[in-house]
């Protein structure tokens, strides 16, 4: 089974950049998709994006403006970028694999929590 | 993208089954054979307990089983249990290339 962490830091301050790390261990992140996906505390799951083995990324047409996924395999983890945040965007981010070909996100990140504050 | 529609809650006794619907349109559910269901207990990641519509993974109990019919997909759990007592997500893939999540539905065991 893979398993995968997220980090990063858990404070932003409104206006800056989200940054955050998935790194996966018990499996290749050249196979497969890798995505993100955000919980605001008491509301329910909303998709981020993913980027594909090929390099290739799809985002969530409400952050497509902010947002970038980009991965590196020689370390084995990908990444997530959400520029010019505000208080909306605190959340629980998780970060999951993605079977290709299928609907299936079948290994999930513990989550961890960023919000955006002053 | 609009969230897929659930019902906010559902509530059943141990022993007896509930489903739980989610409702999208001919540009996603309607329109794709990706339909897959998450469980989610409080403070911990979701679960995938379905995919592909009616597909369980390796490991999920064969009380759980998945449908769909035109623009709604459907979750059935049988023989509740109070180990079911969650939060469930469903997910479609969209014709524009990207994911929806359901607006989400508290299961809860009388």
């Amino acid at each position: 089974q893979v398993q995968l962490q997220e980090s990063g830091p858990g404070l932003v301050k409104p206006s800056e950049t989200l940054s955050l790390t998935c790194t996966v261990s018990g499996g290749s992140i050249s196979i497969n998709h890798w995505s993100w996906i955000r919980q605001p505390p008491g509301k329910g799951l909303e998709w981020v994006g993913y980027i594909s083995e090929t390099g290739g990324t799809s985002y969530n047409p409400s952050l497509k403006s902010r947002v970038t996924i980009s991965k590196d395999t020689s370390r084995n983890h990908f990444s997530l970028k959400l520029t010019s945040v505000t208080a909306a965007d605190t959340a629980v981010y998780f970060c999951a694999s993605w079977i290709t070909g299928t609907s299936a996100a079948l290994d999930w990140g513990q989550g961890t929590l960023v919000t955006v504050s002053s | 993208q609009s969230a897929l529609t659930q019902p906010a809650s559902v509530s059943g006794s141990p022993g007896q089954s509930i489903t739980i619907s989610c409702t999208g349109t001919s540009s996603d559910i309607g329109g794709y054979n990706y339909v897959s269901w998450y469980l989610q207990h409080p403070g911990k990641a979701p679960k995938l307990m379905i995919y592909d519509v009616s597909n369980r993974p390796s490991g999920v109990s064969n009380r759980f089983s998945g449908s769909k019919s035109g623009n709604t997909a459907s979750l059935t759990i049988s023989g509740l249990q109070a180990e079911d007592e969650a939060d469930y997500y469903c997910s479609s893939y969209t014709s524009s290339g990207t994911y929806v999540f359901g607006t989400g539905t508290k299961v809860t065991v009388l």
